[in-house]
């Protein structure tokens, strides 16, 4: 089984209607991210979570918000979808070892968003 | 501003041997990652340098200087299915990881 999941894999919506991509993880790690993927843009973050009760801004949460459920769960929503929210969407994780992060992060398959 | 420059096409041979350079000018310095992305998949781990110098596993390296802002990713004995994106990224003074925008490398029979 995949350490890193995300549901659902393909998405089709459409503007102004309000979606949830989820993100769980088995490998026991503290920290989980979100990230876009355009073509060309390569990986921008999104919102990061150091733990359950630590959730980041990144470089582009306009418009996104996050929930972190429990350490093995992390969700992204899209409060009122809009074209330009188009993109390649990544969870992923990293570890906590002896109180700094090795920051090898682990990814999850993807989720493909398509907004009309 | 925080930038990390890699090419963003390469072509190759099989058989033969690739580098992929990456500059970068980030707010401090906590490591460098190169990661391998299939087309329409997921990022995978290949390399992390702290310090200056190359780390060699098996048919990848990575080189580090510090000093010059610099890295390369060697491929060596290319094979078809190392046809893929090489994405570099910094970690920061912060600890976050700062993304380049990848290099397509494609791979000739």
């Amino acid at each position: 089984d995949a350490d890193v999941t995300q549901t659902p894999r393909n998405r089709i919506t459409k503007t102004g209607k309000r979606i949830m991509l989820e993100c769980s993880q088995t490998k026991g790690h503290d920290r989980m991210y979100w990230y876009r993927q355009d073509p060309g843009l390569g990986l921008r973050l999104i919102y990061y979570s150091f733990d359950v009760k630590d959730i980041n801004k990144g470089e582009i949460s306009d418009g996104y918000s996050v929930s972190r459920q429990a350490q093995a769960k992390f969700s992204l929503s899209l409060e009122s979808a809009i074209p330009n929210q188009t993109a390649l969407y990544f969870c992923a994780t990293s570890d906590l070892l002896g109180g700094r992060a090795s920051e090898t992060q682990y990814f999850g398959p993807g989720t493909r968003l398509l907004v009309l | 501003g925080q930038n990390i420059d890699q090419p963003t096409e390469m072509t190759a041979t099989e058989g033969a041997i690739v580098q992929i350079n990456c500059t970068y000018q980030t707010s401090g310095f906590n490591g460098l990652f190169w990661y391998q992305q299939h087309a329409g998949e997921a990022p995978t781990f290949l390399s992390y340098n702290v310090l200056d110098g190359l780390e060699e596993k098996g048919r990848f390296s990575s080189f580090l200087s510090r000093s010059k802002g610099y890295s390369y990713l060697l491929l060596k004995e290319l094979q078809m299915k190392d046809s893929a994106s090489y994405l570099c990224a910094v970690l920061d003074s912060n600890y976050q990881l700062i993304w380049g925008a990848g290099t397509k490398l494609i791979i000739k029979p």
